[in-house]
């Protein structure tokens, strides 16, 4: 069975600072996605990385593919109180036939 | 586009009570799948579709039933309502998945069930 694992599970932080979440398995992934979820609503995608070692830039959020395809990392710089959300991580399952999550890193960010 | 739709948004069952949550999607999406969202435990494969006349299961299919008449529609039904199954469900669609990249997927707004 394919894990992801986020860390950290929560993370509390003042507008302006900057952060890294994290997803791990020890599973090879064909590709990864990362979501944002706000209260009360669906995820939303936000990037997919295909090739190891791939970085992808979405304004001031940095995506990273691990080299080996295992692992990948979200970076936001001077985070805002609009980046308040539920981030996943999810991953092309064993035969492409079913999308896996991780369960979540909760970002709070205060003005 | 009206994208992917839920219905009910709330509902509240009685133990053993059965029920149908709604799905549909209008963007021609051949993939289609059910997630329960419950705290500190992320999103969970209920049941998906690669196609219409096509279903499998997925991590915790216990207690749920689909079907794939349509490409547009994929209902989830309760078939004796447990208070376990209280969660926020999920629907979401997408163009179509390989075993090499993951288009995006697209989610409706939930349905959120309590079971007393």
């Amino acid at each position: 069975t394919q894990l992801l694992e986020q860390s950290p599970q929560f993370l509390s932080i003042q507008e302006g600072e900057n952060l890294t979440v994290y997803c791990n398995s020890s599973s090879v992934f064909s590709s990864l996605q990362w979501y944002r979820q706000e209260p009360g609503e669906g995820p939303v995608l936000l990037v997919t990385v295909v090739t190891g070692g791939e970085v992808k830039k979405l304004k001031r959020l940095t995506f990273q593919f691990g080299d080996a395809r295992k692992d990948s990392s979200l970076h936001i710089t001077a985070a805002q109180p609009g980046d308040t959300g539920l981030y996943l991580c999810a991953g092309a399952g064993q035969a492409g036939t079913a999308l896996i999550f991780g369960k979540g890193t909760t970002l709070s960010v205060s003005s | 586009n009206a994208g992917v739709t839920q219905t009910p948004k709330f509902q509240v069952l009685k133990t053993g009570q059965s029920m149908t949550l709604q799905c549909a999607q209008d963007m021609n999406h051949e993939y289609m799948s059910w997630y329960r969202q419950d705290p500190g435990m992320g999103l969970r494969l209920i049941h998906y579709s690669v196609g219409a006349g096509i279903t499998d299961q997925g991590e915790v299919p216990n207690g749920y039933n689909v079907s794939r008449s349509t490409t547009e529609d994929f209902p989830l039904r309760l078939l004796s309502a447990a208070p376990s199954q209280t969660s926020v469900y999920f629907c979401a669609s997408s163009y179509s998945i390989s075993a090499f990249t993951y288009n995006e997927q697209f989610f409706g707004p939930g349905t959120r069930l309590t079971v007393l």
